[in-house]
């Protein structure tokens, strides 16, 4: 079946230092999303790709489409404490199984304030 | 007001039981989905019903039948409960393919 890796599985990082992280597939999608996960909470979407080499943001978060539609990425800028969680990538083919999304095994971010 | 969610938080019960996790959407979302996260937080989808009609199901124990009643209602009913069905169970909605998610706040299942 299809998979999806992240990378890095973990971050250790300062307060106010950007954060990047990538998401990589076997196999081709056609909209990209990613979550946020806090513990003891289900993931909240921050952001919906649709387009190959879209570049989409969201406060201090920018997405980008990979071209070859078996990536994305995520950048955070000017990170803050309250930026701590899981970040999942997840990827769905728009006609095809009935929109069910493919979740990567998630980066978790620490921020020492 | 919250638009997807489950009941219980929490459920501890004893190997061989059968048990229930409720959900519930206020978005007038079509889909809804059940997901199993488990020990390692990785994300595996189980179901997913569009306008109460089963469209997805994975490859699950068939100890594991879902339910639902209306568009905004799926419910998860677990029979025999094993160790390994530990974990935490999310429900989710979305409006069309190609969407994202609306999730629950999860259901810790622990088994003993």
């Amino acid at each position: 079946g299809q998979q999806l890796n992240q990378s890095p599985q973990s971050m250790f990082i300062q307060e106010g230092e950007d954060v990047s992280m990538n998401c990589t597939s076997s196999s081709i999608f056609n909209t990209w999303l990613w979550y946020k996960q806090d513990p003891g909470e289900g993931p909240v979407l921050l952001i919906a790709l649709y387009k190959a080499g879209e570049l989409t943001s969201n406060g201090r978060l920018t997405a980008q489409f990979g071209t070859t539609r078996k990536d994305s990425f995520l950048n955070i800028s000017a990170s803050i404490p309250s930026d701590v969680g899981i970040y999942f990538c997840a990827g769905q083919l728009r006609n095809f199984g009935a929109g069910k999304s493919t979740f990567g095994d998630g980066t978790t971010l620490t921020v020492k304030p | 007001d919250t638009a997807v969610s489950q009941t219980p938080k929490y459920l501890v019960t004893q190997m061989g039981n059968d048990k229930s996790i409720k959900c519930e959407q206020n978005l007038g979302h079509d889909t809804m989905y059940w997901y199993k996260q488990d020990s390692k937080k990785f994300l595996k989808i189980m179901f997913s019903y569009n306008n109460k009609e089963l469209i997805i199901n994975e490859t699950v124990p068939n100890r594991f039948s879902p339910k639902s009643p209306d568009k905004a209602h799926l419910n998860l009913h677990i029979n025999s409960l094993e160790l390994g069905d530990s974990a935490v169970y999310f429900c989710a909605s979305s409006q069309a393919k190609g969407r994202g998610y609306t999730f629950g706040s999860g259901t810790r299942l622990t088994v003993v």
